[in-house]
């Protein structure tokens, strides 16, 4: 199974900060990644697909990079609605994983 | 619009089984792949496996294989998830979510989740 390693496991940003998310795959997954947002209670909603292609409705202050094995998810000047958990997702292999999230509070 | 629902709320004794069921509407039912996706209280989350909805065909993650079973009935755009023998740590969040025309793709509307209790 290939593993997913977010870091970091939780940060505490400012409304208007810009905030990166880092994702490591155990092997080269191409580009094969996508990020999704959980808030409490709520099911998962996906930002980017393939790495880099933001989701139709995603505000574009959502952005994804990287290749291979390394893979970010960037989002500029973050919003009171951004605060949420974050997770990649390879759909390189089965079976598909994810990464073990990245929760985004409030400082 | 694109619709995901699931039935609702379930407790269970270690050793039973559970079906939830996950109905589709807005779209052409066939045109997605089906996925289930579970998530521990406090925890990430865990892929179980895909549908075809065409084909009936299945893939699991090892860790389900001989335990889980995905159907689908095509009359009504729902896919079905049982999960037997359960046990305590099956305690869950179950969700059904569905990608375009590939396993491979991302999953691009889930449903509202079902929550599975396990408890004797």
């Amino acid at each position: 199974d290939i593993q997913l390693t977010q870091s970091p496991s939780s940060l505490s940003a400012s409304v208007g900060d810009r905030v990166t998310i880092t994702c490591r795959a155990g092997q080269s997954i191409s580009n094969y990644v996508n990020w999704y947002q959980q808030k409490p209670g709520k099911a998962p909603k996906v930002l980017i697909y393939g790495a880099s292609s933001l989701q139709s409705g995603v505000p574009s202050r959502f952005s994804g990079g990287g290749s291979g094995t390394e893979f970010t998810l960037t989002i500029n000047s973050l919003q009171p609605e951004d605060f949420a958990t974050y997770y990649c997702q390879q759909s390189f292999i089965i079976p598909l994983t994810f990464g073990g999230g990245t929760k985004v509070e409030i400082k | 619009q694109v619709h995901l629902v699931q039935s609702g709320a379930e407790v269970k004794k270690p050793g039973a089984s559970v079906k939830v069921s996950c109905k589709t509407s807005g779209y052409t039912f066939t045109d997605y792949y089906f996925h289930w996706v579970r998530q521990a209280p406090g925890q990430g989350l865990e892929w179980m496996g895909w549908i075809n909805p065409n084909s009936g065909d299945t893939s699991y993650a090892q860790k389900f294989q001989g335990r889980a079973i995905m159907t689908r009935d095509t009359s009504i755009s729902t896919v079905y998830m049982e999960l037997n023998r359960l046990r305590p740590d099956d305690t869950a969040v179950y969700s059904c979510a569905r990608s375009y025309d590939t396993p491979y793709s991302a999953m691009d509307v889930w449903g509202q989740g079902t929550t599975v209790t396990v408890s004797s």
